[in-house]
């Protein structure tokens, strides 16, 4: 079975300062991990993936995010945190060897993230 | 492409009353899913289909649920009776392809208010 875990709800950061989403996931073999972000009455919009390579992912509007195989964690970043950029982050993943039904995405429960001005 | 297209944007219903919320997902794209968004329960997949076939509908709460998919170009999902329970963000999304790679692509939701 494949979960993954977004252990804040809530993540309130200064703009100007760098910001930290975090997710942890738990999978049988290796994992296919995602990241959304959600604005306000919207839906979610895609903001990148970690497929192999380089455990270091960029993404769309200056994020990115950290693949960390021993620590099981893919946490999102960015080095400036802009007002803008506040919304609801959630992180996905997807078990590389499961079949079927099961290679679909599992989500997390979601991060408030609040950018303070 | 304009996206995956969902209507309507807000359904206030009365408990009894049928709702049908509708999908166009992106030209070419060989999945579709549908989500419900709760506060208590988070984004779960209701079912998606691939080619326009049901593929797996173990999310679908139960039978007041269907979904069709008719053409590569539109889906609905319906509920039927609708109860206060059912209100939600109800999501549709799409993908090019299923493998484990895809990335899914969302509408902007349905907001489904049910007295």
């Amino acid at each position: 079975a494949q979960s993954v875990a977004q252990p804040e709800d809530q993540v309130n950061v200064a703009e100007g300062n760098p910001l930290t989403v975090k997710c942890t996931y738990s999978v049988s073999g290796n994992p296919y991990l995602f990241w959304y972000v959600q604005y306000p009455n919207r839906g979610l919009q895609f903001l990148l993936k970690y497929i192999t390579g380089d455990n270091l992912v960029k993404g769309s509007y200056g994020f990115e995010a950290e693949f960390n195989k021993s620590q099981t964690s893919f946490h999102l970043k960015k080095p400036s945190a802009l007002v803008s950029d506040s919304a609801l982050y959630f992180c996905a993943v997807r078990d590389r060897i499961s079949s079927g039904s099961a290679r679909q995405l599992t989500f997390g429960s979601g991060t408030q993230l609040t950018v303070l001005p | 492409d304009a996206g995956v297209i969902q209507s309507p944007r807000h359904e206030v219903t009365e408990m009894g009353q049928e709702v049908t919320l509708r999908c166009k997902p992106i030209s070419g794209h060989d999945y579709l899913f549908w989500y419900r968004q709760t506060m208590m329960r988070g984004l779960e997949l209701l079912i998606y289909f691939n080619n326009n076939v049901p593929i797996d509908d173990s999310g679908m709460p139960e039978d007041r649920f269907s979904a069709k998919m008719p053409n590569a170009s539109f889906s609905t999902l319906k509920i039927q009776p609708s109860e206060p329970r059912d209100s939600a963000v109800y999501f549709c999304a799409s993908s090019l392809l299923g493998g484990f790679t895809d990335t899914q692509y969302f509408g902007p939701g349905t907001r489904l208010t049910v007295l």
